[in-house]
């Protein structure tokens, strides 16, 4: 397992358009989480999964975001008519079952560029 | 709400220099994490820490959880170029789901 990996790591895209990024975390790993993260600050929570039940979703995600686990395995996060603030890099990450304290394996992300 | 604050916020010094970053909250945190992250790369965990006072030591890096739980810090030994980063902390709070994030400290180790 070559730990957790996003595809694209980067896309540019017209306001309006509709994009979708992948996740495969580590495939032992039943929790998936799913940040966005602008230049100089903290990941900030979009939502997150414990197998294909997502679980939580962050009050600041709009109507417009919506993400899916299907099989519990990947992960697609698709943001619908995008705007130039939704602009940074898109976070996924995931953890093994078990207590709280268990750190996160974060993929490499993908950067989104609104245009 | 928990919150976790982080200082300083930007930091650059010599090589060779020695340097602590702080995580403060006014919560109680069950366990804190630091990650360091590199431009267009995600954070990498480096430590956890879970027990009040503890500490712990990675090569130059030493960890620190407040007795309290509530605050933490980073030390860097004699600081390298590749020490170089976005230093990041994050804190298990009340919910099982999801860190708590500081909002990081930008180093930059100058040769």
């Amino acid at each position: 397992d070559t730990g957790v990996s996003q595809n694209p790591r980067h896309k540019i895209t017209k306001r309006g358009q509709n994009v979708t990024f992948r996740c495969d975390p580590i495939s032992e790993h039943n929790r998936l989480y799913w940040y966005r993260q602008t230049l100089g600050q903290g990941p900030e929570f979009l939502t997150y999964f414990q197998n294909e039940a997502q679980l939580e979703k962050s009050r600041l995600l709009s109507d417009r975001f919506s993400a899916e686990r299907p099989k519990g395995s990947f992960s697609t996060l698709e943001i619908q008519r995008t705007e130039q603030g939704d602009s940074a890099m898109y976070l996924c990450a995931s953890r093994p079952t078990g207590g709280r304290n268990y750190g996160y394996t974060f993929g490499s992300g993908t950067r989104l560029t609104v245009v | 709400t928990q919150l976790l604050e982080q200082s300083p916020q930007f930091l650059s010094i010599q090589e060779g220099e020695n340097l602590t970053v702080y995580c403060n909250s006014s919560s109680v945190f069950s366990s804190l994490q630091w990650y360091r992250q590199e431009p267009g790369e995600g954070p990498v965990l480096l430590v956890t820490v879970v027990t009040g006072g503890e500490v712990k030591k990675l090569k130059r890096l030493t960890f620190q959880f407040g007795d309290a739980r509530k605050d933490s810090s980073l030390h860097i030994t004699a600081a390298q170029p590749g020490d170089t980063g976005l230093y990041l902390c994050a804190g298990a709070g009340r919910s099982n789901y999801q860190l708590i994030w500081g909002a990081g400290t930008k180093l930059i180790i100058k040769p």
